[in-house]
């Protein structure tokens, strides 16, 4: 495997379920981020870790719990959730700025897990 | 807080020609980078181009350029003989740009995109 992972692809879910959304990166970065697209909306960070700590927790919902057990896996816990969840869940990685010394680096994204709430 | 406009919501254009997708942006940061990414419909964000604000010459890769007017706030992406295989989502996208000193790592903020479809 290369790059950034996700799985699955695509989840239907009751909006009772309890679902996780996995993401892995084989980049060798520090860095892993979670982004929400929904249509006709511009891509939405939801959260950042860096150095398996979360920097970033933009004001998201309780329903959506992230893990990064290392700096290689993201999780996604999704719980109750509501059919305006339904989205493209788009995970990526990069350099910590810290390794990377400061300035701006890249993010690489995987292909998306396709979310749809019934 | 950082903010990307992308006028275009789509374009048409025709196969081997040249094509502009426009950007601005706003930000109150001294230091900060400019992203462009290509959003096939398979849904991969695929990294094309990158300019920092403190590059004095624009970026450019392969057939990609970013046309970078900073007094402007504007970062343009130039497609020149445009493919088939063009055709897709582009997002223009910024981050700030830190010194090392905290660590961390930083989100990017994107604008709505622009649909480019390449006609044969």
């Amino acid at each position: 495997e290369t790059g950034v992972t996700q799985t699955p692809r695509h989840l239907v879910m009751g909006m009772t379920n309890k679902k996780s959304l996995k993401c892995e990166q084989h980049l060798g970065h520090n860095a892993m981020y979670w982004y929400k697209q929904s249509a006709k909306k511009p891509l939405e960070l939801m959260f950042v870790y860096s150095l398996e700590e979360r920097v970033e927790n933009n004001s998201v919902p309780s329903r959506f719990s992230p893990e990064c057990p290392n700096s290689s896996h993201l999780f996604l816990h999704l719980h109750t959730l509501q059919p305006e969840d339904s989205a493209l869940y788009l995970c990526a990685s990069s350099q910590d700025r810290a390794v990377a010394g400061g300035g701006v680096y890249e993010q690489y994204f995987g292909p998306g897990t396709r979310l749809t709430v019934t | 807080a950082q903010k990307i406009t992308q006028t275009q919501p789509g374009m048409f254009v025709q196969e081997k020609e040249a094509v502009t997708l426009d950007c601005t942006y706003d930000t109150s940061d001294q230091s900060y980078g400019l992203f462009w990414y290509k959003q096939p419909s398979s849904g991969e964000m695929i990294f094309l181009i990158y300019q920092g604000s403190y590059d004095e010459q624009n970026a450019t890769e392969g057939r990609y350029s970013l046309n970078f007017q900073k007094a402007r706030k504007s970062a343009n992406l130039v497609i020149s003989a445009s493919q088939l295989g063009d055709s897709a989502m582009y997002f223009c996208a910024m981050t700030p740009s830190r010194d090392n000193s905290g660590g961390g790592a930083d989100g990017l903020t994107f604008g709505k995109g622009t649909h480019l479809i390449i006609q044969p």
